[in-house]
């Protein structure tokens, strides 16, 4: 079984709409992140939380919210889906103190 | 903030060389990763330099000089597997949050 896992892998959604991707790990990490990609641009930080009551906002935050349900969740929302959202989401966790970042599969979102 | 730099493209053959560099700019600097990943997959750690010098595990190898704000990722003994986009990503903290570069995609012909 894979250790971080993403809901759903494929998403089709229409602007305003509001949905929520899902972030589940069995690694034992407290520290979790969520990152969009888009082509040419790489990877960017959207929120993180290093514990379940550490909320923290990365570069690009504007236009998503998240939750820390357990050690081993955190959601991603968007509270109203537009266009230049459309883009492959990441989810990761580390261990405190450790380089190593471990990602899930992806979520590929397209807002119409 | 963090500006990092590589380059968008290197193509080489198999048994080949490569040498991904990143040069960065950034408030602070705790440490230099590299991650790879395969289209559309999920990025990989692979290497990470906190002090200057060679890193090496197996087949790549990661360099890091702290006083050039630079680092390189090399690739020896190109196999057809090795084609992917490589990421360099810097600390800033000794958090371990990362900032990470555009990519470099590496083609591996025949």
């Amino acid at each position: 079984d894979a250790d971080v896992t993403q809901t759903p892998r494929n998403r089709i959604t229409k602007t305003g709409k509001r949905i929520m991707l899902e972030c589940s790990q069995t690694k034992g990490h407290d520290r979790m992140y969520w990152y969009r990609q888009d082509p040419g641009l790489g990877l960017r930080l959207i929120y993180y939380s290093f514990d379940v009551k550490d909320i923290n906002k990365g570069e690009i935050s504007d236009g998503y919210s998240v939750s820390r349900q357990a050690q081993a969740k955190f959601s991603l929302s968007l509270e109203s889906a537009i266009p230049n959202q459309t883009a492959l989401y990441f989810c990761a966790t580390s261990d405190p103190y450790q380089e190593t970042q471990y990602f899930g599969p992806g979520t590929r979102l397209l807002v119409l | 903030g963090q500006s990092l730099e590589q380059p968008s493209e290197v193509t080489a053959v198999e048994g080949a060389i490569v040498q991904i560099n990143c040069t960065y700019q950034t408030s602070g600097f705790y440490g230099l990763s590299w991650y790879q990943q395969h289209d559309g997959g999920a990025p990989t750690f692979l290497s990470y330099n906190a002090l200057d010098g060679l890193e090496e595990t197996g087949r790549f190898s990661s360099f890091l000089s702290r006083s050039d704000s630079y680092g390189y990722l090399l690739l020896q003994e190109l196999q057809m597997k090795d084609s992917a986009s490589y990421f360099c990503a810097v600390s800033g903290s000794n958090d371990y949050k990362l900032s990470f570069g555009a990519g470099t995609t590496v083609t591996v012909r025949a």
